[in-house]
C-alpha cells in the first residue's frame, strides 16, 4: 500500500518565522503535489512537482516555495508566514500519465498566530 | 478554468437509506475522481473513471460525458459511510486535479 508522510499533524507557528512542511511518499512516484484545505474553498494547489527538482506553480503558489532534492520527499516552504495562509495542507502523490489516482497523506494542520 | 460544482453540499440520512450526490463540471476532461474524507482529514481515492459506471461495494459511480455529470450512490448506507465526498477532474491534458467544494454527508444509526 502506498504510504504518504506528512512530518507533522499539528503546528504553531509565528508571523513572519519561515516555515518547513515535510512530504514523503515510499512508492517511487514521479509526481507530488502540495494542496491547501479551506472552508468553503475546498482543495486548491498550490505547487506540483513532476520530477526531482522539476515545479510548476499551482492555482495559489505566493507566499511559498517547494523543494524536491530527492525522488521521495517534497517540502513546501512558507518564506514569512503570515495569519493568513492558517490552513490545512495536504500532500499527495501519484504516477505520471493521465487518470492516475492520487494518494494523501494525513494532511498539517498549521496555525500562524 | 474549470469549474466544479457538487450537490448537495451537505446532506443528513438515516441508516438503510440510498444517498446520491452529484457533480458537474463545464470543460471537457480526461478523468473525473471521487475522493473521501474522513474528520481526521486523510483523503482516499475512492473511483476514477471516463466513462460508464464502476461499482466497489456499496458504492457506485457514475459518469456522462455528453452531459458532463458524474454521480455517486452509496446503497445502504451506515454511519461509517459519514464522511465529505469530494469530486474531482483532470482537464484534458493535464495531470493536475481541479476539485470541488465537497459534499458533507451525515448517516444517523
Amino acid at each position: 500500500d502506498v504510504k504518504v508522510t506528512q512530518s507533522s499533524r499539528y503546528l504553531v507557528k509565528r508571523t513572519g518565522e519561515k516555515v518547513f512542511l515535510e512530504c514523503v511518499q515510499d512508492m517511487d512516484h514521479e509526481n507530488m503535489f502540495w494542496y491547501r484545505q479551506d472552508p468553503g474553498l475546498g482543495l486548491r494547489l498550490i505547487y506540483f512537482s513532476y520530477d526531482v527538482k522539476m515545479k510548476e506553480k499551482g492555482d495559489i503558489p505566493e507566499g511559498y516555495s517547494v523543494s524536491r532534492e530527492k525522488k521521495e520527499r517534497f517540502s513546501l516552504i512558507l518564506e514569512s508566514a503570515s495569519t493568513n495562509q492558517t490552513s490545512m495542507y495536504l500532500c499527495a502523490s501519484s504516477w505520471r500519465g493521465y487518470s492516475q489516482p492520487q494518494h494523501f497523506g494525513d494532511g498539517t494542520r498549521l496555525s500562524i498566530l | 478554468k474549470n469549474e466544479v460544482e457538487q450537490s448537495p453540499q451537505n446532506l443528513t440520512a438515516q441508516e438503510g437509506e440510498f444517498i446520491t450526490i452529484n457533480c458537474s463540471y463545464s470543460v471537457g476532461i480526461s478523468a473525473l475522481h471521487w475522493l473521501q474524507q474522513h474528520p481526521g482529514g486523510g483523503i482516499v481515492s475512492l473511483f476514477m473513471l471516463s466513462s460508464g459506471k464502476k461499482k466497489h461495494g456499496r458504492l457506485i459511480a457514475t459518469i456522462n460525458i455528453q452531459e458532463k455529470h458524474s454521480s455517486l450512490h452509496i446503497t445502504a448506507s451506515h454511519p461509517r459511510d459519514s464522511a465529505v465526498y469530494i469530486c474531482a477532474v483532470e482537464q484534458g491534458g493535464s495531470e493536475k486535479l481541479v476539485f470541488g467544494k465537497g459534499t458533507k454527508l451525515t448517516v444517523n444509526p
